[in-house]
């Protein structure tokens, strides 16, 4: 059965500072892969999808089929990305996300 | 627009009881979505209706029901409530008929099953 990972329930770092948040899947096909964000007090969004290879608000996030894994990525963290992030994996009509990493970017 | 709506915002329901949920898309989305989030948990896949026909389903008991209307709103519905249905309840939409084509979220229905 599919299955997204995030082993991080919280995550704190420093403005200015690297950050990397994990997300690991299990699942044999070819993944669709998506962040979400939620910040305070809005809606749950999407951040970024693998297929688009884009980068969203400095993030990006590159899907390693060797390690199933598809880490968010950020050089440079500012205080407006303290949020919710979840990983989510799509397949066959059916939308797994994981259970979440609290970030907050302290000052 | 004001985005997807949900209603109501809040409600408490008693054991073995019924509730229904409801959810207006998007102007111009006909795929809507329903999720889910227990407390500390990421959203779980409920249903997917496009053009008013299901298309997907996730692993739910079949007390979950839900429709859409012609005017591509949904209900999503849920009999002989349970105390483990507490959970705040997510429609989303989209214009495609892919369920991951992008998603728009709404505010959500918190409910408590007493």
């Amino acid at each position: 059965a599919q299955r997204v990972t995030q082993p991080e329930k919280l995550l704190s770092v420093f403005k200015g500072a690297p950050v990397e948040l994990k997300c690991n899947y299990s699942y044999s096909g070819s993944p669709e892969l998506f962040w979400y964000v939620q910040y305070s007090r809005q809606r749950l969004q999407l951040l970024l999808r693998h297929i688009s290879r884009e980068s969203i608000k400095g993030f990006t996030a590159d899907l390693n089929k060797g390690e199933t894994s598809f880490h968010l990525k950020k050089p440079f963290a500012q205080e407006e990305d303290s949020a919710m992030y979840y990983c989510a994996l799509y397949n066959n009509n059916d939308m797994r996300f994981g259970a979440g990493t609290r970030l907050t970017v302290k000052p | 627009d004001a985005g997807v709506t949900q209603s109501p915002t809040h409600l408490i329901k008693t054991r073995g009881q019924h509730v229904t949920l409801r959810c207006s898309p998007i102007s111009g989305h006909k795929s809507v979505s329903w999720y889910q989030q227990v407390l500390g948990q990421g959203p779980q896949f409920i249903f997917q209706y496009y053009e008013k026909e299901e298309r997907g389903r996730g692993n739910f008991p079949d007390r979950f029901s839900a429709r859409q209307f012609p005017n591509y709103s949904s209900e999503l519905n849920v009999n002989a409530l349970l105390l483990g249905d507490s959970a705040l309840y997510l429609c989303a939409s989209s214009q495609g008929g892919v369920l991951h084509y992008e998603q728009y979220f709404g505010p959500g229905t918190r409910l408590t099953v007493t």
